[in-house]
């Protein structure tokens, strides 16, 4: 079983729609809890940070963590279609490393 | 602000040739650098990590090797390539250990 797991869809959606991109894991040492967008051919860039349950709002993106459940969360509001791309949680222990999800393809249809 | 630079952007080598792919940061000082791979359709792969002058971890043993010459350099290095070594090679840093890190565009790598 990976320490992460993301669903690498692609997940389609209209414009305007909410969309709910989400990751599970498995080790309760995961404090820190990030998203990235990646644009194809363009390296990671950091979208939200969290580091306690519950959720944070930045815009059109909020981001939950569910420690409990071991289960993370980005939703985006009206998206559009600039929102198209690939999206990766990161989960890191307070150590040099980060975890990656494979990332979730997400395409927003004009 | 900080910004973190990559370079080349894309790179095609024969395989057995020398590789050199460089990463610079400005805008902070002592950060922690860190090398990863993506290959297609899979995650990234933390290659090595730096978190100080001359101060390398290696966290897959492979055909691949880090430096850091100076506070804000950090150069990825191959004697001889090998068809496996192709990917989308991408550098990062951070504040310090546990903090978001920040990635730079990337250099994609084909090996012929």
């Amino acid at each position: 079983q990976k320490e992460v797991e993301q669903d690498p869809g692609p997940l389609s959606v209209p414009e305007g729609a909410i969309v709910s991109l989400n990751c599970t894991y498995s080790n309760s040492a995961f404090q820190y809890f990030m998203w990235y967008r990646q644009y194809s051919r363009k390296g990671p860039e950091l979208l939200m940070y969290t580091y306690s349950s519950g959720n944070k709002e930045d815009g059109r993106f909020t981001a939950q963590v569910d420690k409990s459940s071991k289960y993370i969360s980005l939703f985006i509001r009206d998206s559009q279609p600039s929102d198209s791309a690939t999206y990766l949680c990161a989960l890191n222990n307070a150590g040099n490393m980060l975890t990656f999800g494979g990332g979730t393809r997400l395409m927003v249809k004009p | 602000s900080q910004t973190i630079h990559q370079w080349p952007a894309t790179l095609v080598q024969p395989v057995g040739s020398p590789l050199s792919l460089e990463c610079t940061v400005e805008g902070t000082s002592n950060p922690n650098l860190y090398w990863y791979r993506q290959a297609a359709g899979r995650g990234l792969q933390l290659l090595f990590y730096s978190v100080g002058i001359g101060q390398i971890s290696s966290e897959v043993p492979q055909n691949l090797s880090a430096s850091r010459p100076q506070d804000r350099q950090f150069i990825l290095s191959s004697k001889k390539l090998l068809l496996s070594d192709s990917g989308f090679y991408l550098c990062a840093w951070s504040p310090t250990q546990g903090q978001p890190q920040h990635f730079g565009d990337g250099t994609r790598l084909s090996i012929l």
